[in-house]
């Protein structure tokens, strides 16, 4: 199947500071890409969805100036998050989808932890 | 509104069978998607159903009935190693996911 590389897999940041966490799909064009966030036990939740060359689109309740997502290339996204604050600790997921697909295809995960 | 519905939790028996329902309603209707999900790591892709009816993959087995909006997995001769989260998702009018908030599944001796 289709490989997304997500990176880092773990960090840890001081509150107040932005970490970027990359999403790479590897041997397909990533049309479509989705940022998802999940709290311990619960399920994924959208955060927004971005299409090559354009702007994002987020989820309700979503900040869009902390939580910025660039979408530049078919095969590159990134979300950073910025001025992180300890409640945004989460693991954040990533999933690609090509145009024309229904299978979006998942990378590993983030996990942020803010101290 | 759009609502996926499974349960919290099961438990089973290593070697047993297990049926892991789900229920949605959407605004419209592009298939089903179930995903295994161990704890710390991403989701992983299981079955994808868009036809009424059961798809067999290997020890999983997912099922479709469209018209009374429901699905279930399906889990065979289980293994300690299937412990993890099943997530159900069913996939909009737009192509967006929706999804359920899991099912964890623990495997006993």
């Amino acid at each position: 199947g289709a490989v997304v590389s997500q990176h880092p897999s773990r960090v840890i940041c001081k509150s107040g500071t932005s970490v970027k966490i990359e999403c790479r799909s590897l041997d397909f064009q990533a049309t479509t890409m989705f940022w998802y966030r999940q709290f311990p036990k619960q399920s994924l939740m959208l955060m927004a969805t971005s299409n090559e060359g354009s702007k994002a689109t987020y989820e309700q309740g979503v900040e869009k100036d902390k939580f910025l997502i660039n979408h530049a290339s078919l095969t590159l996204s990134t979300l950073t998050v910025t001025s992180a604050h300890p409640e945004d600790s989460s693991f954040y997921i990533c999933s690609a989808r090509d145009k024309g697909d229904t299978e979006a295809f998942f990378g590993q995960g983030t996990r942020l932890t803010v101290v | 509104g759009q609502n996926i519905d499974q349960p919290t939790e099961m438990t089973a028996t290593e070697g047993a069978i297990v049926q892991i329902n789900c229920t949605y309603q959407t605004s419209g209707f592009n298939g089903l998607f179930w995903y295994q999900q161990h704890a710390g790591e991403a989701p992983t892709f299981l079955s994808y159903n868009v036809l009424d009816g059961l798809e067999e993959k290997g020890r999983f087995s997912s099922f479709l009935s469209r018209s009374k909006g429901y699905s279930y997995l399906l889990l065979k001769e289980l293994q300690m190693k299937d412990s993890a989260s099943y997530l159900c998702a069913a996939m909009d009018s737009n192509y967006q996911l929706i999804w359920g908030a899991g099912t964890k599944l623990i495997i006993k001796p």
